[in-house]
């Protein structure tokens, strides 16, 4: 099965800190996702990448950036944390082309910023 | 803009009985449909999915049905389960160059004894 891990289950940070959320997924698939997961939002779309070194806008980057130096590894990056950004972030990859099968999710972190 | 639609935040059903999910979705270009199931503190797992070519799709207990002259669809699941009790979303993507998801606001489902 393919895992995708994500490094932290609950984090905890302060405003205006750097945050890096990390996650690695051991099938070799080319794409990689972030998504945060609010009440009454559902998922919504941070930033993807395509390929190692490639990445692209979501439907809500700001605030956020991300690094793929490698092909398992999927960061994102909280330039300096707010408490809006307090969300279950998740993280997934898929294989190309696998679409009758979805995403495969990270087990997610649950980040507070206080 | 909401591109995919989920209109009933939750849905309370006796287990044995079934469950109907929908889901609503504005944009034409899409030809893709998933259903993901969530349980709390766990990410979000695969369930079923459909192409746009299909207009029913079953796994089990579980049927998905598309109506695109609606731009509609729909999980059923028979018999309900405790287990089943869960947050669902649906989601949508569109074309072959991108595997780009576009998730619903989710359904909670709970299946009481």
């Amino acid at each position: 099965d393919v895992k995708v891990t994500q490094s932290s289950r609950y984090l905890v940070k302060r405003t205006g800190e750097k945050v890096f959320l990390e996650c690695v997924q051991d099938m070799d698939h080319e794409n990689m996702f972030w998504y945060r997961q609010d009440p009454g939002l559902g998922l919504r779309l941070i930033y993807f990448s395509y390929d190692v070194k490639m990445k692209e806008k979501g439907d809500i980057p700001e605030g956020y950036s991300v690094s793929r130096e490698k092909k398992e590894r999927f960061s994102l990056i909280l330039e300096s944390a707010s408490t809006n950004q307090t969300s279950m972030y998740l993280c997934a990859s898929v294989g190309a082309p696998d679409r009758a099968y979805g995403y495969t999710f990270g087990s997610g972190t649950r980040l507070t910023v206080v | 803009d909401q591109q995919v639609k989920q209109n009933s935040p939750s849905l309370s059903v006796q287990e044995g009985r079934i469950s109907i999910l929908n889901c609503d979705y504005t944009n034409s270009m899409f030809d893709y449909f998933l259903w993901y199931k969530k349980y709390p503190a766990e990410g979000p797992t695969f369930l079923i999915s459909i192409s746009s070519i299909k207009d029913k799709n079953e796994d089990g207990r579980f049927t998905v049905f598309l109506n695109k002259s609606a731009k509609h669809l729909s999980l059923h699941i028979v018999p309900s389960q405790p287990g089943d009790s869960a947050v669902y979303f649906c989601a949508a993507s569109a074309g072959v160059d991108t595997d780009k998801l576009i998730f619903g606001t989710g359904t909670r489902l709970q299946v009481f004894p």
